[in-house]
């Protein structure tokens, strides 16, 4: 199967650490990049290929993957990280796969 | 600074055929995949397809029926059509570009409304 799923909230405390899990088959063969998704604003990619920060994306977010389930981790949580969070993948055909979502709540 | 702008009609009846173009300013357009993505009111994102700098294209097989994408590298941009559009098609579109793990550069997003 190439679906991904992703628990649909979780919260932490600020400055805490939190790490939002993504699961699939395909992710034991394809790279895991995650999305940031803001209301009202057009998704932020801020890992890709399993673990790399794009220019600009702060060192607190971290990806990794093991077996089928790729994770990413806010380390000290801000207010700001509030956001929806997607993982994506490709599957044996190349198609793109998103998860489902996991809202992010900074309490 | 590179940018994408998309525009195309908002607001289709069911059964006509959706049509959004994207333009790529300020960068090359040469070595990207170019994507489509969507995103219903309240729900998550679906990847519609994406045409490769060789030409190449690759559609969700749930869509792949109804979805035309191309590209005018000579006006650097590329362009979503779906056909017979119904309700269900009601969501924000999304152009993007990227590599093949890293969708980097979204467009600001475009509301299409289907409604009779």
């Amino acid at each position: 199967s190439s679906a991904l799923t992703q628990d649909p909230a979780v919260s932490v405390a600020l400055g805490q650490t939190v790490r939002i899990t993504c699961q699939g088959d395909s992710l034991r063969i394809y790279y895991a990049s995650w999305f940031q998704q803001k209301p009202g604003q057009a998704p932020v990619l801020v890992i890709y290929s399993k673990s790399n920060r794009p220019s600009g994306i702060p060192d607190r977010f971290s990806g990794s993957s093991s077996g089928n389930t790729a994770s990413l981790t806010i380390t000290g949580a801000q207010a700001g990280d509030e956001a929806d969070y997607y993982c994506n993948s490709r599957d044996d055909n190349g198609f793109q796969v998103f998860g489902g979502g996991t809202k992010l709540t900074v309490l | 600074q590179v940018q994408l702008q998309q525009w195309g009609a908002g607001l289709l009846k069911p059964s006509e055929t959706l049509s959004l173009t994207c333009d790529v300013s300020g960068g090359s357009f040469s070595g990207y995949y170019w994507t489509w993505i969507r995103q219903p009111p309240g729900k998550g994102l679906e990847w519609i397809g994406e045409i490769n700098h060789r030409g190449g294209t690759k559609y969700s097989p749930s869509l792949k029926s109804r979805v035309t994408i191309s590209v005018d590298t000579s006006k650097k941009q590329f362009s979503l059509r779906m056909s017979s559009v119904t309700a269900a098609d009601t969501a924000v579109y999304y152009c993007a570009r990227g590599g093949y793990y890293d969708t980097s550069l979204w467009g600001q997003g475009a509301l299409v409304i289907v409604s009779s």
